[in-house]
């Protein structure tokens, strides 16, 4: 089966740095993303990680341990427009090919 | 097209009729995944389409649930006989590839479909 668990809901003051986790149970893994999600918007792309270790983008990075099933999303000197939902998923095999399960989401509110 | 484009932007259809909802993925993109999101939920996946190969309908809820994609490009999503369960935003999303590389998708803006 495929499980991929994230906290509902987080709050952050503007400036501060927030840190949203990750876990999973997948059917195979190759890789896991973050997408970034604005109410009745698409979602985008925020970071990808497929090896351990941790992926520095701006304010953004994310981190991944494979042996542990476990990523992160670090978000560091909040602003308010990073009020959005925050999605966490993980591409699995599938026919010999990958696809892209989601978690979830994590609604984070930033406050002044 | 420059993105994925979704079509219509909103449907509201009445209990127990049938609905298509369609996709243009961008042009090369070899992967398309059908999504559903209910409201503040995260995405369900119900399909993936890659390439030729046979499609993974794993995620599908029912057998009211089909989906097509032509010429290996334009998808349509039919959900048949509409049940009130079934309003949700459909998101549409494709990818260049999905083999072990980093296979970013490109989602849609969704159709938000209502069923009254």
């Amino acid at each position: 089966g495929q499980n991929i668990d994230q906290p509902t809901e987080m709050t952050a003051t503007e400036g501060a740095i927030v840190q949203i986790n990750c876990t999973y149970q997948t059917s195979g893994f190759n890789g896991l993303f973050w997408y970034q999600q604005h109410a009745g918007e698409a979602p985008t792309f925020l970071s990808y990680n497929v090896l351990d270790g941790l992926e520095e983008k701006g304010r953004f990075s994310s981190f991944l341990s494979r042996s542990k099933g476990y990523s992160y999303l670090l978000l560091k000197e909040l602003q308010m427009k990073d009020s959005a939902s925050y999605l966490c998923a993980v591409l699995t095999p599938s026919g010999g090919y990958n696809k892209l399960i989601f978690g979830a989401g994590t609604r984070l509110a930033v406050h002044p | 097209g420059a993105g994925v484009s979704q079509s219509p932007s909103n449907k509201v259809t009445e209990k127990g009729k049938d609905v298509e909802l369609r996709c243009d993925p961008i042009s090369g993109h070899t992967a398309l995944y059908w999504y559903r999101q209910s409201l503040g939920q995260g995405l369900e996946f119900l399909i993936y389409f890659q390439g030729n190969s046979a499609p993974d309908k794993s995620g599908l809820p029912s057998d009211r649930f089909s989906a097509e994609r032509t010429g290996g490009s334009v998808s349509t999503l039919t959900i048949q006989r509409t049940q009130q369960e079934d309003s949700a935003v459909y998101l549409c999303a494709s990818s260049p590839t999905g083999g072990p590389v980093n296979t970013e998708a490109f989602f849609g803006q969704g159709t938000r479909l209502t069923v009254v």
